[in-house]
């Protein structure tokens, strides 16, 4: 399973643009890049997955270049409420999708 | 369609003491994994269990940890003689029978397990 590297935390103000990058260096060709977001005192929540190129939901947009070793997560316009901790996942359908989970990116919005 | 559950919420142990935390998956979901999160840290792979069987459990500390998801019931993760440093929150989330892409897992919202 392909380690991933992100900041360790980020600040933003209401209103801005906030992108979060991870680097996996050791994506394996069946991986897919998965982002999940948590606020304190629960479970983590899907927010994206990709393969390649760009995936836009309404949530967010993925940005993944062509060698697939780093993605960026990018929330347009912050609000206060998007105060978590953001999580880069990867890993492939290979009999379970056994999800190894770094230490995120604590995200702060401030007003 | 009611999303994972799990219970109880918060439990409270003192050392030496059994604790049993319950997960019920999404309705239609066969897969099984269980997480342990420390403060301010990432969720740790645990067990990954289907019905009545466990894939993989290469996240699990060999002694007093046990899981099981039977054919009929929720998943239990079985904690035996409580050590303060099982003092953690323990997450569960389930997965659709495989299909032809990756899917998602579901997260419930943990147990917060304290021993005293």
């Amino acid at each position: 399973l392909a380690k991933t590297t992100q900041p360790i935390s980020m600040d933003s103000y209401e209103g801005q643009e906030v992108n979060i990058t991870c680097s996996h260096n050791n994506i394996a060709t069946n991986d897919y890049i998965t982002w999940y977001q948590q606020f304190p005192s629960q479970g983590p929540r899907f927010i994206i997955q990709g393969y390649k190129t760009k995936v836009t939901n309404e949530v967010a947009s993925l940005f993944i270049p062509a060698d697939r070793k780093s993605s960026t997560l990018s929330l347009p316009r912050v609000s206060l409420s998007d105060t978590a901790v953001y999580y880069c996942l990867v890993g492939g359908n290979t009999g379970g999708f056994k999800t190894i989970f770094g230490a995120g990116t604590r995200l702060f919005v401030k007003a | 369609n009611a999303g994972v559950m799990q219970n109880p919420r918060h439990l409270v142990r003192r050392r030496g003491q059994e604790a049993r935390l319950r997960c019920s998956p999404m309705k239609g979901h066969s897969h099984v994994y269980w997480y342990r999160q420390l403060p301010e840290e990432g969720l740790k792979f645990m067990v990954y269990l289907q019905k009545e069987n466990i894939i993989d459990e290469s996240g699990m500390p060999k002694e007093r940890f046990s899981a099981e998801f039977p054919k009929e019931g929720p998943s239990i993760l079985r904690i035996q003689q409580v050590v303060r440093g099982d003092s953690a929150a323990y997450f569960c989330a389930s997965q659709p029978t495989r299909a032809t892409s990756v899917e998602t897992q579901y997260f419930g919202p943990g147990t917060r397990l304290l021993v005293l």
